[in-house]
This record gives structure tokens, C-alpha cells and sequence, in this order.
């Protein structure tokens, strides 16, 4: 069956730290990755996607996720976590058919000051 | 460019009233629709798509249906409200050409009392 799952449901990182989200997919076919953020009480911002090709993917806000066949992974990072990125992240894989992407339960992420 | 809009953002609602939220996208023509509800602490559930005007698929049982009247709308709707209809609502859009990513809209957060 297909799924995705996020290991991490909160998390909390210091400004400036370093901040890595973990994603790992169940999957028949090569996938699409997505990496969705979203702020209290608004939709969904794609973040970066991951069609094929290069495994290493740069997004926006300075994320980049990279792509791990081997194990099913898609993780999220960043080097340096800012207050604002303060949020709820989202990882999806599709698509299944007319591009239902199946989401996992999400991360929400704290940044101390 | 392409802009989806829902509304309202928030609405209050007591037990066994109707529900009507809308959602229009523009800027694209023939989009995939979505609904998918998120409620407090989960993740994101799909709740119906649709590829085209009428045509109208629900990926689970419960006490809502969804319309499409035109090329660019699509209507979440209810005739009877259950207290665990309430979360928050998310519209989204793709590509026909089922390039993969959704596009999200605001959100409308639904409380039933």
C-alpha cells in the first residue's frame, strides 16, 4: 500500500540550528516528492518537489530535500532555521491516479529564540 | 498567473445545519479539484476530486458531497451537519496534465457545536 510517514511529530530547534525532517514512503513506482509548508490557519505552500534526476533538490525559504531510493527516504533540511520558519511541514508522494498525492501526518516545528 | 480562492474562511455552525463552502480557481482551465480535510493534530484526508464539470469521486463514506457547476468551481456541501464534520478545509488544484503538485487554497475552518 501506498503511505507516507513522518516520524517526527514536533519538533523544536534553536534559531541558526540546523534542522533535518525526516520522510519515508511506501511507493510502487518511482515516485513525485513534495515537501509542503504550512502556517497556522492557512492552506499549503509547496516547498520543493522532486520529479526525477538530480537526487539533491533545492526549494524555497533555503530548503532542500534529498531523495534516497535505497531508503525510501525524502528527508527536508536546512542549514540555518529561522523564527519564521516556525510551522507545519508536510510530506507528500504521488501520484495516484489524476494526482491524489498522499500526505503524511505532518511535523509541526518549533524554533526557539 | 493561477489563483484559487475559498471561502468563508471560518464559519460556526450548530448540529444539523447545512454547509456550503466554495472554492474557485482561476487563470487555468479544465483543472483536477480537490477537498481534502484536516482535522486538529492529523494529517490531510482527501475527501472527493474531480477531472471535470459533473464528474464527482469520493474516496470515503460520510455525511458530505461535493459539486462541481462549473469548469472552475467546486462546492463542499452538507445537509445535515455532524460535530464531526468539524476541521479545517482545503481546496486545491492541478494541472490536467497530472504534472503531479497541488496548488492549495486558504483553508475554511469549520466548527459544528
Amino acid at each position: 500500500a501506498q503511505s507516507v510517514t513522518q516520524p517526527d511529530i514536533h519538533i523544536t530547534v534553536s534559531e541558526g540550528a540546523s534542522l533535518e525532517l525526516r520522510c519515508n514512503y511506501s511507493y510502487g513506482a518511482t515516485p513525485y516528492l513534495f515537501w509542503y509548508v504550512q502556517s497556522p490557519g492557512q492552506g499549503l505552500q509547496l516547498l520543493l518537489k522532486y520529479f526525477s534526476g538530480d537526487t539533491l533538490v533545492q526549494g524555497i525559504k533555503g530548503f532542500e530535500a534529498e531523495f534516497k531510493r535505497s531508503q525510501s527516504s525524502f528527508n527536508l533540511r536546512k542549514p540555518s532555521v529561522h523564527w519564521s520558519d516556525a510551522a507545519e511541514y508536510f510530506c507528500a508522494v504521488g501520484p495516484t491516479g489524476y494526482n491524489k498525492l498522499i500526505f503524511g501526518a505532518g511535523t509541526r516545528l518549533a524554533v526557539h529564540p | 498567473s493561477q489563483t484559487i480562492h475559498q471561502w468563508p474562511a471560518t464559519l460556526v455552525q450548530p448540529v444539523g445545519s447545512p454547509l456550503s463552502l466554495e472554492c474557485t480557481v482561476e487563470g487555468t482551465s479544465n483543472p483536477n479539484l480537490y477537498w481534502y480535510r484536516q482535522a486538529a493534530g492529523r494529517g490531510l484526508q482527501l475527501l472527493f476530486y474531480s477531472v471535470g464539470i459533473g464528474q464527482i469521486s469520493s474516496e470515503v463514506p460520510q455525511n458530505l458531497s461535493a459539486s462541481r457547476p462549473q469548469d472552475r468551481q467546486f462546492i463542499l456541501s452538507s445537509k445535515k451537519l455532524l460535530l464531526s464534520d468539524s476541521g479545517f478545509y482545503l481546496c486545491a488544484w492541478s494541472s490536467p496534465m497530472n504534472t503531479g503538485e497541488l496548488f492549495f487554497g486558504e483553508g475554511s475552518r469549520l466548527t459544528v457545536l
